[in-house]
């Protein structure tokens, strides 16, 4: 069975500091694979999305950036974290139909 | 671009008693799914019950079930029987096939004692 995974669970850090959030999906292979963000009791922002290695859509022109070195290596990364980066990160994946499977995700607070 | 309404933001409902959740879209597509997603305290995302657009039939999982409506763009969740641990935020979201998926705003649900 498949299972995604996210690191860390939680993460404080200061303003202007770098962010790498990771995440990998095991048991399956190609799965586009997605970065979301939810602020507290909001809905999901679709960050970045991926076809594929090093291939990598970005949906809202932030500070934010994402890469996958790997089939089922997708990565999060600021080099400068703003207070506005605050949120909850989700990771997600789709199969070759149509589900969106979530990872557990990571609560970041950026002080 | 499509859009997904709740227009529930908070809902409450009685232990053992039944409750409707609503959602409409908007899109031109004539290929989609929708989705119903349960976030509960944890924060993770769990499918709680899919449809496909071409079916006819509502879909239902045990204790949920939809009401889709295609023409009217309308796809609401009922959850009978509701329990303790149904109390959550849960999510309508639409894909167009091969799409990306776009998400509501979320209707916090809690289920009374």
């Amino acid at each position: 069975s498949q299972t995604i995974h996210q690191w860390p669970a939680t993460l404080v850090q200061p303003v202007g500091s770098p962010l790498s959030l990771e995440c990998t999906v095991e048991g399956t292979s190609n799965p586009n694979l997605y970065w979301y963000r939810q602020a507290a009791g909001r809905g999901l922002q679709l960050l970045f999305y991926s076809v594929g290695i090093g291939q990598i859509s970005s949906e809202v022109p932030q500070n934010l950036s994402a890469s996958r070195p790997q089939d089922r290596q997708f990565i999060l990364s600021s080099k400068k974290l703003l207070l506005s980066d605050s949120g909850f990160y989700l990771c997600a994946w789709t199969p070759a139909t149509d589900t969106q499977y979530f990872g557990p995700g990571t609560r970041l607070t950026v002080l | 671009a499509q859009t997904v309404t709740q227009s529930q933001p908070e809902m409450s409902v009685q232990e053992a008693e039944t409750v409707t959740l609503s959602c409409t879209y908007d899109t031109s597509e004539s290929n989609y799914y929708l989705f119903w997603y349960k976030q509960p305290p944890s924060r993770q995302m769990i499918l709680v019950i899919r449809q496909e657009a071409y079916k006819q039939q509502n879909a239902t999982e045990n204790r949920f079930s939809v009401n889709f409506q295609k023409a009217a763009k309308s796809f609401s969740l009922k959850i009978s029987d509701s329990q303790l641990g149904d109390t959550a935020m849960y999510f309508c979201a639409f894909r167009p096939n091969a799409g990306k998926s776009t998400f509501g705003d979320g209707t916090t649900l809690t289920v009374k004692p």
